[in-house]
């Protein structure tokens, strides 16, 4: 079964400033599919942003920005001039390509993000 | 537009009662979840459910139960409430098992037993 684990259970960052939540998954898989979600006080989950193992390039939203080791098997998210409303719970999560339905998402314990004015 | 839809938003009941969750997504999407997020906010699935294929976690007891009417809904209803069984409970869906595209989430029910 695939795991899971984000490290760093809060971070704090002031407005405006750079910060990288990290990631890392453990699969015996070679394919499969990788997600930030974003869950504010309000509980909404909110996809960030997604990438695919295959590609090598790192995937871009706007200021989110992923840097994907997979031979390392990490997955962090970069949130470049954070803003106040980036503060909230945010997850990584996995997705098996071959194992259909069963698993689903496979989620980490969540980082709360904290932006201080 | 809510592209995936739950009622209640919160829920109080008491232990022994039965209650259940509705969900309803527009977005034409083949396979629905239902997750569950406890007090310390780890989501795990609960259900899958693609073309009438129920894969069901093992971990989930049999008080559990989804029910489909159509494609675009799948609700949850539980029988003989527990304290435990206080969380929140998310639907989602996707297009595929795999959620290329990602998943689409509900905004959640806050089931509290009392």
């Amino acid at each position: 079964a695939q795991t899971v684990t984000q490290s760093q259970p809060e971070m704090s960052v002031q407005e405006a400033e750079t910060v990288t939540l990290s990631c890392t998954y453990d699969t015996s898989e070679s394919d499969y599919y990788l997600f930030w979600y974003k869950q504010p006080p309000s509980r909404q989950m909110i996809l960030v942003i997604r990438q695919e193992a295959y590609k090598q390039q790192n995937a871009t939203e706007n200021r989110f920005s992923v840097n994907f080791q997979k031979a390392a098997k990490s997955f962090s998210l970069k949130i470049s001039d954070s803003q106040l409303g980036d503060a909230a719970m945010y997850f990584c999560a996995y997705s098996s390509i071959s194992g259909g339905g069963a698993d689903g998402l496979t989620f980490g314990k969540g980082t709360h993000l904290i932006i201080q004015p | 537009d809510t592209a995936v839809s739950q009622t209640p938003k919160y829920l109080v009941t008491q232990m022994g009662n039965d209650k259940s969750i509705k969900c309803e997504q527009n977005l034409g999407h083949d396979t629905m979840y239902w997750y569950k997020q406890d007090s310390k906010k780890f989501l795990k699935i609960m259900f899958s459910y693609n073309n009438k294929e129920l894969i069901i976690n093992e971990t989930v007891p049999n008080r559990f139960s989804p029910k489909s009417p159509d494609k675009a809904h799948l609700n949850l209803h539980i029988n003989s409430l527990e304290l435990g069984d206080s969380a929140v409970y998310f639907c989602a869906s996707s297009q595929g098992w795999q959620g290329i595209n990602g998943y689409t989430f509900g905004s959640g029910t806050r089931l509290t037993v009392v």
